[in-house]
């Protein structure tokens, strides 16, 4: 069973396109994450959500807008895609339990190449 | 800004030997500093977390060791094998309603060889 499932695995498009990455979590966590690596592997947070409700906004262009239609879901549109975009996408999970044991729950990614 | 500052950006370590990646953390507010390792084609995962009122934490061949007074981490790896070869971040993070913020190192790409 995957824990956290990202579609699609792979997105390639051109400049100017407006896509989507969807991230679902079966392992019952309040917190979902979105997470950028970008081809020197530097991962860095986007977004996160908590039972649908926006916790964290990094400073990311506002082409991009995540949305949570519930506390297992978590979706990433991204409006007018350009060549920096290029990148991979990681979804993450995590409990929310006091503190939390701080971890956090990595989907595989997806890797979106804009031409 | 670079909050987490991880070195070496790749090491090369003989089956056997042991394998060690620092990192230094600059904001003192944070409270939790885990260790992922990371397969080509895969998520991070896991590996190894301390917290700072701990100054060493040891799973199996993984021990990690905490200067607080120093704001440095490092990740041993004993006995390294070539499965341990893949890609290590060190995070930093504080807790804050309900998220866990991971603030990544650069990465350290392992490779033992044979």
């Amino acid at each position: 069973d995957t824990a956290v499932s990202q579609t699609p695995k792979y997105l390639v498009t051109q400049m100017g396109n407006d896509k989507s990455i969807k991230c679902e979590q079966n392992l019952g966590h309040d917190t979902m994450y979105w997470y950028k690596q970008d081809s020197k592997k530097f991962l860095k947070i986007m977004f996160s959500y908590n039972n649908k409700e926006l916790i964290i906004n990094e400073t990311v262009p506002n082409r991009f807008s995540p949305k949570s239609p519930d506390k297992a879901h978590l979706n990433l549109h991204i409006n007018s895609l350009e060549l920096g975009d290029s990148a991979v996408y990681f979804c993450a999970s995590s409990p929310t339990s006091g503190r939390g044991n701080g971890e956090l729950f990595f989907g595989e990614g997806s890797r979106l190449t804009v031409l | 800004q670079q909050q987490v500052k991880q070195s070496p950006q790749s090491l090369i370590v003989q089956k056997g030997g042991i394998s060690i990646i620092n990192c230094a953390y600059e904001n003192t507010a944070f409270d939790y500093f885990p260790w992922y390792q990371q397969f080509p084609g895969k998520g991070p995962a896991l590996l190894i977390a301390i917290r700072p009122d701990v100054s060493e934490k040891k799973e199996g061949r993984f021990t990690i060791s905490f200067n607080k007074s120093a704001k440095q981490f490092s990740l041993h790896i004993m006995d390294s094998q070539p499965g341990d070869s893949a890609t290590y971040f060190c995070a930093a993070s504080k807790y804050n309603q309900g998220a866990q913020k991971l603030v990544f190192g650069q990465g350290t790409r392992l490779t033992i060889n044979p």
